[in-house]
Parts: C-alpha cells; sequence; structure tokens
C-alpha cells in the first residue's frame, strides 16, 4: 500500500498562475522527495527536502516540510506549458533503506 | 549512456507466459531498485539491491516474481507464469550511494510497460 496521499489528484491551470500541491504521509520520515513524471517517461527528481529542514527552494519550486502535521507542499511558480507532468511525493523511512514510499501523484495541467 | 537505461520498452506476452525486463543503471551506481506502477498511481516498492546483495525484496508480490544482478550492475526481473495483474509499467533505478547514507536522489529509467493478454 501507498503511504502518502497527493492533494488535489488533479489540477488545471493557466501558464503564468501558481500550482500548489500538498502531500501528506503516515510514519516518521527521513527525508521526503518530490518527482515529476512526463507521460509514457519516467520519473525525475526535482528536490529533496530533510526532516530536520523546513523550506526548500530551487529555481520556481518551493517545498516545505511540517512533520508535525506529517505534511509537505510544492509550489510551481509562474507555471509554464512544459510544467503539465504527475507530480509525487515519495518518502524515506527513518531506520529503512533508499525505499522510497510513493504516493498516488497529483495530475498538473498547464494550458496555454 | 549517462541515464538509466530500460529494455524493452513495451513487452506484451500471454497469459502463462514468462518474461524478462533489463535495466542498466548509471555506471557506478551502487543501488538499484525496482519499481511497479500501475496506471494513474504512483510506483510501488518491488525490491532493492546494493551491488549484487539483494537485501530488500519485501516487495514483490508472489514468488513469480525474481530479481538478480549478478555482477552488481546490469539487473533483470523475471515473471514467471504472468497473469493480467501484472499488466503495469517497471521501473527501475539507481542512486550513487548505498542505504541511509543517502540523502541522494533516485535516478529512474523509463520503464517497461507490461502488457499481458
Amino acid at each position: 500500500s501507498q503511504q502518502g496521499e497527493e492533494d488535489p489528484q488533479a489540477l488545471s491551470i493557466q501558464e503564468g498562475e501558481n500550482a500548489t500541491m500538498n502531500c501528506s504521509y503516515k510514519t516518521s520520515i527521513n527525508n521526503l522527495q518530490w518527482y515529476r513524471q512526463n507521460s509514457g517517461r519516467g520519473l525525475v527528481h526535482l528536490i529533496l527536502i530533510r526532516s530536520n529542514e523546513r523550506e526548500k527552494h530551487s529555481g520556481r519550486l518551493r517545498v516545505t516540510l511540517d512533520t508535525s502535521k506529517k505534511s509537505s507542499s510544492l509550489l510551481i511558480t509562474a507555471s509554464r506549458a512544459a510544467d503539465t507532468a504527475s507530480y509525487f511525493c515519495a518518502t524515506l523511512f527513518s531506520g529503512g533503506y533508499n525505499k522510497l514510499i510513493f504516493g498516488a501523484g497529483t495530475r498538473l495541467a498547464v494550458h496555454p | 549512456g549517462a541515464g538509466v537505461s530500460q529494455s524493452p520498452r513495451y513487452k506484451v506476452a500471454k497469459r502463462g507466459q514468462d518474461v524478462a525486463l533489463r535495466c542498466d543503471p548509471i555506471s557506478g551506481h551502487v543501488s538499484l531498485f525496482w519499481y511497479q506502477q500501475a496506471l494513474g498511481q504512483g510506483p510501488e516498492f518491488l525490491t532493492y539491491f546494493q551491488n549484487e546483495a539483494q537485501l530488500d525484496k519485501s516487495g514483490l508480490p508472489s514468488d513469480r516474481f525474481f530479481a538478480e544482478r549478478p555482477e552488481g550492475s546490469v539487473s533483470t526481473l523475471k515473471i514467471q507464469r504472468t497473469q493480467q495483474e501484472d499488466s503495469a509499467v517497471y521501473l527501475c533505478a539507481s542512486s550513487l550511494v548505498p542505504g541511509l547514507a543517502g540523502n541522494q536522489p533516485q535516478h529512474f529509467g523509463d520503464g517497461t510497460r507490461l502488457s499481458i493478454l
């Protein structure tokens, strides 16, 4: 079974708007990672946030982590049509190997 | 090549046949993972190798599934006596360092789409 749940399941926005996706998880983690998957392709790593970090930025991406609420959010600012993809959060359990547990993903559509 | 390579990209098999899926990880990557991704879902962990050692196979759904990485580089996922519920995309990923030492990303191949008729 999958660890996390993303919210919303699907998101449709216009170019230039911001997109926010949320992820909740169930157990203690070592880190949380966000991945993007274009249709028919593998996953591409976007950003990793450690359990002792609260916020991280990478280009147009901003990730927050609230371990007390067991939740994370991914914000994509000034979205582009090329951002259209599925986005997954994945958690690395404390005490495990690099065994990532993925949520079901948010399908983002950015319209020109 | 620079990335993780998987072959074949597509595989169609009849129920009951055996299939073998190949993964070429990034050169020098110690860790190798297999995931199964059903349509519209996130990847689900199948098994993990550290070099040639299979350290975690807790995600393999049945004893029909077998994975190996005999020389610590290329890996093969074999499914025997395939069933329709085995239809999915099988993703391979590799990372540079083993175990918890990785606050390292995993690098994914484009997967093999398996369809069982």
